[in-house]
């Protein structure tokens, strides 16, 4: 049951280009999507969220999209950097019973190149 | 800065034997979280643990997984008879009160052989 998709495994971007990482759910019980990174050996690292009640988070470099009837985000990273190389979460969390239950996608590898 | 702790780094274990996976929280965090990520997968939830009892558990977390806060700081996974498929790596990840963000560990390579 996959209620948190990103279909695209791995993307290469050029350094000072954007980034644009992808991410469809099914479950419109989600009330926040978060964006975590990943580097290997290490654990996934918090990134930005958006509220299911707006459409649009700027952080920095990363801004998040959310098209709520299209059961849509995305992370634009802007302007990419090698150091931004890593793998890239999306996550979206339901709240059950007053608990947070949070449900990862499968991740999209990205490769920023010098 | 305050981290999550999780040890060891590496396990490697015989099938059909009981291993525990250890996690220290942050010290003021409330809600505590095994997730897993077998390779090549995505990470996938196991459970969540809340003033000293299971809050949410997924369908992976059967009776053979079992976890405890046995004292002030520890958090720890039990697997009491690995299987060759438990092999994976098992990330904690804890949570402040009212917060939204989970703050996860570096995670801990189970090998199943």
């Amino acid at each position: 049951d996959q209620q948190v998709k990103q279909n695209s495994p791995s993307l290469s971007v050029q350094e000072g280009r954007i980034s644009i990482l992808n991410c469809d759910y099914t479950n419109s019980m989600f009330d926040y999507f978060l964006w975590y990174k990943k580097y290997p050996a290490e654990g996934p690292t918090f990134l930005i969220s958006i509220s299911s009640i707006k459409d649009k988070n700027e952080d920095g470099r990363f801004t998040v999209f959310l098209n709520k009837s299209a059961k849509h985000l995305s992370l634009h990273i802007v302007p990419s950097q090698p150091g931004d190389s890593a793998v890239y979460f999306c996550a979206a969390r339901r709240l059950s019973g007053g608990y947070q239950k949070v449900t990862f996608g499968t991740g999209t590898k990205l490769q920023v190149i010098p | 800065e305050p981290e999550v702790t999780q040890t060891p780094s590496h396990q490697v274990t015989q099938m059909g034997q009981e291993v525990i996976l250890r996690c220290v929280p942050i010290s003021n965090h409330l809600y505590f979280y095994w997730y897993r990520q077998i390779l090549g997968q995505k990470v996938e939830f196991l459970v969540s643990f809340y003033n000293n009892e299971i809050s949410e558990k997924s369908e992976i977390f059967d009776d053979q997984f079992s976890v405890e806060r046995p004292d002030g700081s520890n958090f720890t996974l039990k697997i009491r008879s690995t299987k060759l498929e438990d092999s994976a790596m098992y990330f904690c990840a804890s949570r402040p009160s009212g917060g939204l963000e989970q703050f996860f560990g570096p995670g801990t390579r189970l090998t199943v052989l």
